[in-house]
């Protein structure tokens, strides 16, 4: 398996609920990440989780907590988005935090905020 | 600091004709450099990286990139275009110090038939 699964694909959310998105990886990759990535844009770093240990927050806002249950799997919970929070959100693995390791990314998720 | 530069944001090629993505980079130390593409509504796929040793590298689907420490560049290029080939491109850079991977602004690169 060389794929990282992001889930779901399309979401659409009120700017009152909460919802989460979900990142698999199968490669034993102990390095992951978030991104947020506006239309024709570069990603932007959101979080990166070493060894499934936050290492880095970006100075993201709290309406966004990420969390890592296991070396496979990333999540993002979302609460109290704003409209300009909608966006397409990639995950990213990589073998090891660091170094020359390529990153593998997920297909996203493309947010809608209403 | 570390910073990545993609000074064209589109790049027109007639299918057939070679193309060049152009990337030039500033890091502490020697870089790891990497091209990624993105088509639309997808995430992105890696296409090839310079970690270290031949200047040349090559990669998916026919693309390659040279290395050159002196102009500290790491251009994207390719023979024979491919109308599949019409993408976002976007290059990459790390220092071998660490530091997060850093991403150019992107190019958006149409072949036409």
């Amino acid at each position: 398996d060389t794929e990282v699964t992001q889930t779901p694909k399309h979401l659409v959310m009120g700017m009152t609920n909460k919802k989460s998105l979900k990142c698999e990886q199968h490669m034993g990759h102990r390095a992951m990440y978030w991104y947020k990535q506006k239309a024709k844009k570069p990603p932007e770093l959101m979080f990166v989780y070493s060894y499934e240990k936050l290492s880095i927050n970006e100075s993201v806002p709290s309406r966004f907590s990420p969390e890592c249950p296991n070396s496979s799997l990333l999540n993002l919970h979302l609460h109290a988005l704003q409209p300009e929070d909608s966006a397409l959100y990639l995950c990213a693995s990589s073998q090891l935090p660091g170094q020359g390791y390529g990153y593998t990314f997920g297909s996203g998720t493309r947010l809608t905020v209403v | 600091a570390q910073s990545v530069a993609q000074p064209e944001d589109q790049v027109n090629v007639a299918e057939g004709n070679p193309l060049t993505v152009k990337c030039t980079y500033s890091v502490s130390g020697n870089p790891y450099l990497f091209w990624y593409v993105q088509y639309p509504n997808r995430g992105l796929q890696f296409l090839l990286k310079y970690i270290t040793g031949d200047n040349l590298v090559k990669g998916s689907y026919g693309f390659e990139a040279e290395f050159n420490k002196s102009q500290t560049s790491f251009h994207l290029k390719k023979p024979s275009a491919l109308v599949s080939d019409s993408a976002l491109y976007f290059c990459a850079v790390r220092g071998n110090q660490g530091g997060k991977l850093i991403f150019g602004q992107g190019t958006e690169l149409s072949v036409k038939p």
